[in-house]
C-alpha cells in the first residue's frame, strides 16, 4: 500500500514560471518529509525537507509547503531553470520506523526553454 | 567521501541465474537500504538494515531475494534464481542515526534479465 503519494506522473513548465510538484501522504505518523531530485542513470540527490513542526521551508528558488490537516505537501521551484527537468521523489519518515524512509512514485518535471 | 558505491552499475543476466548487487555505504553511517525503482511503484524499500542488523525485510518481494551486511561497509542483495520481471533500477541508500537525517544513495545498478 502506496503511503505517500504524487498523482501527476510528469510536468511541464516554461522556463522561468513556476513549478509545482505535490505530494499526499496517508500516515499521520510521519513527522519528516524530503524531495530528491533525479537525473537519468544517477542516484536520487536530496534537494529539502521540512519537519512536521513547520509549515514552510525555503532553499533558494526551492520551497516546500506541508498542509498537515490536509497530509498534503507540495514542492514550488520559481524561477524554473531547464536544469530542474528530472524526476522528483518526494519522501516521509515516522519516528516509530527509525530511519526508514517511504518513497512516492515520481514526477518527471520537463522544463522548456 | 566517495558516496555510497554500488556495483556493478549495469549487469544483464539470463533468466534462472543468480544475481549479486553489492554496496558500500558511506562510512559512519548505520542504516543501510535497498530499493528498486519501478514505473509503477516509484522508489520501493525492498529492506532496511540498522547496525548490519536487518529491520524490516516486508518489502522483499519472494524468497528468491536475500541481502545481507556482514560487516558495516559492505552489503549485498541476491536475487536467484532471477526472472525477466525482476528488471529494474536497484538502489542502495543509507543513512546516519539520528533524527531529521537524509539517505543517501548510490548510482544504482540497471539489472536486466533476459
Amino acid at each position: 500500500d502506496q503511503q505517500v503519494k504524487q498523482n501527476s506522473p510528469s510536468l511541464s513548465v516554461q522556463e522561468g514560471r513556476i513549478s509545482i510538484l505535490n505530494c499526499d501522504y496517508t500516515n499521520s505518523m510521519f513527522d519528516y518529509f524530503l524531495w530528491y531530485k533525479k537525473y537519468p542513470a544517477e542516484g536520487p540527490t536530496f534537494l529539502i525537507s521540512i519537519s512536521s513542526i513547520k509549515d514552510k521551508n525555503e532553499d533558494g528558488r526551492f520551497t516546500v509547503f506541508l498542509n498537515k490537516s490536509a497530509k498534503h505537501l507540495s514542492l514550488h521551484i520559481v524561477p524554473s531553470q531547464p536544469g530542474d527537468s528530472a524526476v522528483y521523489f518526494c519522501a516521509a519518515s515516522a519516528p516509530y520506523a527509525g530511519n526508514q524512509f517511504y518513497f512516492g512514485t515520481g514526477t518527471s518535471l520537463t522544463v522548456i526553454p | 567521501d566517495a558516496g555510497v558505491i554500488q556495483s556493478p552499475r549495469h549487469e544483464v543476466t539470463e533468466m534462472g541465474q543468480e544475481v549479486t548487487l553489492r554496496c558500500k555505504p558511506i562510512s559512519g553511517h548505520n542504516s543501510l537500504f535497498w530499493y528498486r525503482q519501478t514505473m509503477m511503484r516509484g522508489l520501493e524499500l525492498l529492506i532496511y538494515f540498522n547496525n548490519n542488523v536487518p529491520i524490516d525485510d516486508s518489502g522483499m518481494p519472494e524468497d528468491r531475494f536475500s541481502a545481507k551486511m556482514p560487516n558495516a561497509s559492505f552489503s549485498t542483495l541476491k536475487i536467484q534464481p532471477s526472472e525477466p520481471r525482476d528488471s529494474a533500477v536497484y538502489f542502495c541508500a543509507s543513512s546516519p542515526d539520528g533524527e531529521n537525517t537524509e539517505a543517501f544513495f548510490g548510482q544504482g545498478t540497471r539489472l536486466t534479465v533476459v
